[in-house]
């Protein structure tokens, strides 16, 4: 069964950063593209970033403007999201998301940007 | 960026009916669209890929039509499971999704 746990979040300051991790499980990792999605509250989705199975074609949201970085770690089965100079309106849940389609979904860490 | 477009915002129905959700892209996305179903406090859920391909265990209630710009998720007959919110999705240019259809007990 394939298990995603999202971890990483909480409350940072504008301009802060914050690292987003994803542990994956149950499922052959190395051979899946992923995704990070967020829905902040309230609202519908927004597709935030996706990386290739071997991480050599990356992705990400025209509107983050270059302010975060998606990564992976094949030996760890692990996916990662470094968020840097956050602002009040990436306050959202974070989910990571497996596959072309986001065939399964880990339940989500909360990011909120507050001063 | 192609917009997704959803209707109705709200769809008010009983167990047993018919559902019809819409979906419509500024521009066409070929078939490379997907619906998923998300109910409170949960994660979305992946119910039809490649515009009417069902996912992996989603029953055969939920079929998805359409290519091009115009798309449709039809539930059959609605079991009490089934009220949630629905989001369609392409991935023909980067990915976006639709706002959304609140399916609510009428």
């Amino acid at each position: 069964e394939v298990h995603l746990v999202e971890s990483g979040g909480g409350l940072v300051k504008p301009g802060g950063s914050l690292r987003l991790s994803c542990a994956a499980s149950g499922f052959i990792f190395s051979s899946y593209n992923m995704n990070w999605v967020r829905q902040a509250p309230g609202k519908g989705l927004e597709w935030v970033s996706s990386i290739s199975s071997s991480g050599s074609f990356i992705y990400y949201a025209d509107s983050l403007k270059g302010r975060f970085t998606i990564s992976r770690d094949n030996a760890k089965n692990s996916l990662y999201l470094q968020m840097n100079n956050l602002r009040a309106e990436d306050t959202a849940l974070y989910y990571c998301a497996t596959g072309h389609w986001g065939e399964d979904w880990g339940q989500g860490t909360l990011v909120t940007v507050s001063s | 960026e192609i917009v997704l477009t959803q209707s109705p915002d709200t769809l008010s129905l009983s167990p047993g009916e018919r559902a019809t959700l819409s979906c419509r892209a500024s521009q066409s996305v070929s078939s490379y669209l997907a619906w998923y179903q998300q109910k409170p406090g949960q994660a979305p859920r992946l119910l039809i890929y490649d515009a009417s391909n069902r996912a992996t265990g989603i029953p055969a209630r939920f079929s998805g039509s359409g290519s091009g710009t115009d798309f449709t998720l039809t539930i059959s007959s609605l079991e009490p499971e089934d009220f949630a919110v629905y989001y369609c999705q392409q991935r023909s240019d980067w990915r976006t999704f639709g706002q959304g259809t609140k399916l609510e007990l009428k």
